[in-house]
């Protein structure tokens, strides 16, 4: 039984530039979560997609936008990049009928120069 | 605002000692309560779990936690630590009705051979 994976591993990446992580939850699960992780700090809630539709965002600007597709997987959009955007970011399935329980990937390392 | 409290940001044992990690939440409701681990390099691992019920609850590798309401706390436990327990540890916290989990800042364990 897979976990959940995410591409790519890590990436670099020019201010200003657009970026795409890519995200497949566990098996059975219908719900991903995005999170950003700057160093030393723990994870911040990015956004919820269920359904194909984003269903609870955190406190991030526009420029972070996802998408969900029927297959569940997932992906994370940031536009104009600026240097606090270098993170790691990570993704989170769930069922959506359980308890919010949700399982991490390995989290995508995003370094903005 | 839930919010999730981590007294202690480092901690270092000796192999074989108990250890005791403190988290302390803010919320009116019953929340749901999770521990975390993160190691080096991996992905964020459930350790356990509180939704309702029996207040002692049992993890994977040996943890467990209690919730105690009157405190606000759930603190994290192990009678006899391995050396490869060491890693970043985060108290965790989602409220009724909220998808996205609040982490807390989070306490790195180090273990002393």
């Amino acid at each position: 039984d897979a976990g959940v994976t995410q591409s790519p591993t890590h990436l670099i990446k020019t201010r200003g530039q657009q970026v795409t992580l890519r995200c497949s939850p566990k098996s059975g699960h219908d719900t991903v979560s995005w999170y950003q992780q700057a160093l030393g700090q723990g994870p911040q809630f990015i956004f919820q997609y269920y359904e194909e539709e984003e269903r609870q965002r955190g406190n991030f600007p526009d420029r972070f936008s996802g998408h969900q597709f029927p297959n569940y997987s997932s992906e994370l959009n940031v536009n104009a990049l600026l240097l606090g955007d270098s993170a790691l970011y990570l993704c989170a399935s769930s069922w959506t009928s359980g308890s919010n329980e949700q399982y991490f990937g390995p989290g995508t390392r995003l370094t903005v120069t | 605002a839930q919010s999730v409290t981590q007294p202690d940001i480092h901690i270092t044992v000796s192999e074989g000692a108990s250890l005791e990690l403190r988290c302390n939440y803010s919320y009116g409701a019953t929340p749901y309560l999770f521990w975390y681990v993160q190691s080096p390099g991996q992905g964020l691992q459930l350790l356990l779990k509180y939704f309702s019920g029996d207040t002692l609850v049992q993890g994977i590798k040996g943890f467990e936690a209690e919730f105690k309401r009157s405190q606000s706390s759930f603190n994290l436990r192990k009678p006899s630590v391995h050396w490869s327990d060491a890693a970043e540890y985060f108290c965790v916290h989602s409220g009724a009705g909220s998808y996205q989990l609040t982490f807390g800042k989070g306490t790195k364990l180090s273990v002393i051979p």
